[in-house]
């Protein structure tokens, strides 16, 4: 059964400092990994979708990174517009969507 | 290029009551989906649509859950009778060629 979890469940930054969000998952045969930032009320928003490992993308203060098991999205200086739950996903073989849990950040003025 | 829309943006109504959402994709996106998002978890597939057609429906509770996509363009999704634990932000997205989704603002529902 494809899975997708994710970590850490919260983070709490100051305004400037740098860290990264990770996206762990089990699928047969990757057929993209697609980030999307939720702010509240909303519905996801489309960030980035990756497709092989190596693959890096790049917005803003976001970049994200792709490996065999698990995605990275590294935010570099973030600012508290930043502040979001940021969701990854992996299509299974339907073409459907599996989301992980999400990382909700909050990022300090 | 305009969203995917849905109606209500909130719903509270009494458990065992029923209510419907409504949704329309994006213009020429095949593919529409719902999900089911409870408060601080990631969204679940609900029902996948092709068309007018069910691509799965492995997860909705068939006993209460029903949706439907008549020609293939909007849809609605209905519960009868809610329960409590309905209480959620039911999501409809939509799929273009690229692979990616677009989502709506979601309509949330309470049940008291």
């Amino acid at each position: 059964e494809d899975q997708v979890t994710q970590s850490p469940e919260a983070l709490r930054l100051q305004e400037g400092e740098s860290s990264s969000l990770n996206c762990s998952y089990t699928v047969s045969g990757l057929r993209g990994l697609f980030w999307y930032r939720q702010d509240p009320g909303k519905g996801p928003e489309f960030l980035f979708t990756l497709y092989s490992a190596g693959e890096e993308k790049e917005k803003e203060r976001l970049k994200a990174t792709l490996t065999k098991k698990e995605s990275f999205l590294h935010i570099t200086a973030p600012k508290p517009e930043d502040s979001a739950t940021y969701l990854c996903a992996v299509p299974n073989y339907g073409q459907n969507f599996v989301f992980g849990p999400g990382t909700r950040l909050s990022v300090l003025p | 290029e305009a969203g995917v829309a849905q109606s209500p943006r909130y719903k509270i109504i009494e458990k065992r009551q029923s209510v419907a959402f409504w949704c329309n994709p994006i213009s020429g996106h095949a593919t529409l989906y719902w999900y089911q998002q409870i408060l601080g978890q990631g969204p679940k597939l609900l029902i996948q649509f092709q068309n007018n057609g069910v691509v799965d429906d492995s997860q909705l509770p068939k006993d209460r859950f029903s949706a439907e996509r008549l020609k293939g363009v909007d849809s609605t999704l209905k519960i009868q009778p809610a329960k409590l634990e309905d209480s959620a932000v039911y999501l409809c997205a939509s799929r273009s060629s690229t692979g990616r989704a677009f989502f709506g603002q979601g309509t949330r529902l309470t049940v008291v």
